[in-house]
């Protein structure tokens, strides 16, 4: 069980044009998901939290037009990265967790998408 | 002062021996504890969760809390070299969802 997808696994865009990523739980319904973002050796940063039916919540530094996030049902939420550039490039993470039952909730990854922006 | 801190490693150690992986963590309030591992390439899977102080065993993987000392570790017993790999603490706080990750621990195995 807590089996979380992505999809694309991967993806090459021209810059300037938009791309959107698809994260689902597929055994559970997951009403808190969270998007992070990882360089190349280094550490996961999270870029959102997202909520099933309400506007996602961003960390600092995020822009929230530029990594705009639908989170609009309990076992899908989308991330979109609108005007791509190459400065984009990295490897998408969502992860999901069943909220409703306080702080034990554990977080279940996503294979990743791996983004590079042309 | 980093809210959850790893030794970057390598942690080196020969195939059948134990590997002993660190965390600590900054926030007292802290109240759930995960360690994941993560290949290079891929993304972090579960390993392992503890809520409460002392050990949780499970199979060859052992974590141990102590949250007077704000501490939490990994063993790996019998390492394999198919442990290599990144492994990350994260830690939970009583007023969010979110996990606060520590920068990962290197793992190598070597046979």
């Amino acid at each position: 069980g807590a089996v979380v997808s992505q999809h694309p696994s991967w993806v090459i865009c021209k810059s300037g044009t938009s791309v959107k990523i698809e994260c689902r739980s597929l055994d559970f319904q997951a009403t808190t998901m969270f998007w992070y973002r990882q360089f190349p050796k280094q550490s996961l940063m999270l870029m959102a939290t997202s909520n099933e039916g309400s506007k996602a919540t961003y960390e600092q530094g995020v822009e929230k037009d530029k990594f705009l996030i639908n989170h609009a049902s309990l076992t899908l939420s989308t991330l979109t990265v609108t005007s791509a550039h190459p400065e984009d490039s990295s490897f998408y993470i969502c992860s999901a967790s069943a909220s409703g039952r306080g702080w034990t909730d554990t977080q279940y990854f996503g294979p990743g998408t791996r983004l590079t922006v042309l | 002062q980093k809210e959850v801190e790893q030794n970057s490693g390598p942690l080196s150690v020969p195939e059948g021996a134990i590997a002993s992986l660190n965390c600590t963590y900054s926030d007292r309030g802290s109240q759930s504890f995960f360690w994941y591992r993560q290949y290079s390439g891929k993304s972090p899977e579960l390993i392992m969760f503890i809520y409460s102080n002392g050990d949780k065993e499970d199979g060859r993987f052992t974590a141990q809390l102590n949250k007077a000392s704000q501490y939490v570790s990994l063993l790996i017993r019998d390492s394999q070299p198919s442990d290599s790999a990144t492994y990350l603490c994260a830690v939970n706080t009583a007023t969010s969802d979110k996990l606060i990750f520590g920068t990962g621990t290197r793992l190598q195995v070597f046979p």
